[in-house]
């Protein structure tokens, strides 16, 4: 079945840019997201990209995935003490019979 | 658009009785609603997936009987948790899938309903 591993904490300094990574095991064609997670909150969805897909840039959100290292990173430039949130890598199998599965997750904290 | 509204937010109830969860899609028909439990510090445990109009999908390990899912329309999936003990103490979220976003698996998220049982 699939796995997705994350780091499970991240510090940095606002106004620097965050790293986030990701590596999952499938090497189907697969939907691959990022999600955000606020305190006692539920999941917002941030963006998404298909396995065919090396890149994709929202804003100041880029996403790159490494297709021969499974790996998946989410850039976020310039961040923001409201960014500090716990954030979530998911995979999915295309079809919608399929589950999402989750990553650990990554607690970003933003140093003021 | 998709907005996932979860109530209650916040519930406690004494052990041995029961707690309604209820999930609604405010802006789009949901054909495929998702019931997580997430512990602390810990990533999401998809527990079931429910289609409007047809019984609940239950992972393995979950048990039917105690966790009733009822999905009677296309905005609203309800989990029921039966005889409430201690353990059964947990963060649910529930997420909704758009008939349209099948292909992409793309869920939007209920902002989730702490449950503490005593």
């Amino acid at each position: 079945g699939e796995d997705v591993e994350q780091s499970l904490f991240l510090s940095v300094r606002e106004g620097d840019s965050s790293v986030i990574n990701c590596t999952y095991t499938d090497s189907s064609s697969t939907y691959l997201y990022w999600y955000k997670q606020e305190p006692g909150a539920g999941l917002q969805l941030l963006t998404y990209i298909f396995s065919n897909m090396d890149m994709k840039q929202d804003q100041r959100l880029t996403v790159l995935l490494n297709k021969k290292d499974k790996h998946l990173s989410l850039r976020i430039a310039d961040t923001q003490t409201g960014d500090s949130a716990i954030y979530f890598c998911a995979e999915s199998l295309t079809g919608g019979y399929q589950k999402v599965t989750f990553g650990t997750g990554t607690k970003l904290q933003v140093i003021p | 658009g998709a907005v996932v509204s979860q109530h209650p937010s916040w519930v406690i109830c004494k052990s041995g009785t029961s707690v309604k969860i209820e999930c609604r899609s405010l802006d789009f028909q949901a054909t495929t609603m998702f019931w997580y439990r997430q512990f602390p510090k810990q990533s999401l445990m998809l527990m079931a997936t429910s289609n409007e109009g047809s019984k609940a999908t239950y992972e393995q390990g979950v048990e039917k009987d105690k966790f009733l899912i009822n999905h009677a329309s296309l905005t609203l999936s309800t989990l029921t948790v039966t005889s409430a003990h201690p353990e059964d103490s947990s963060f649910y979220i529930c997420s909704a899938r758009r008939l349209a976003e099948l292909a992409k698996n793309i869920q939007y998220f209920g902002a989730g309903t702490r449950l503490s049982v005593l």
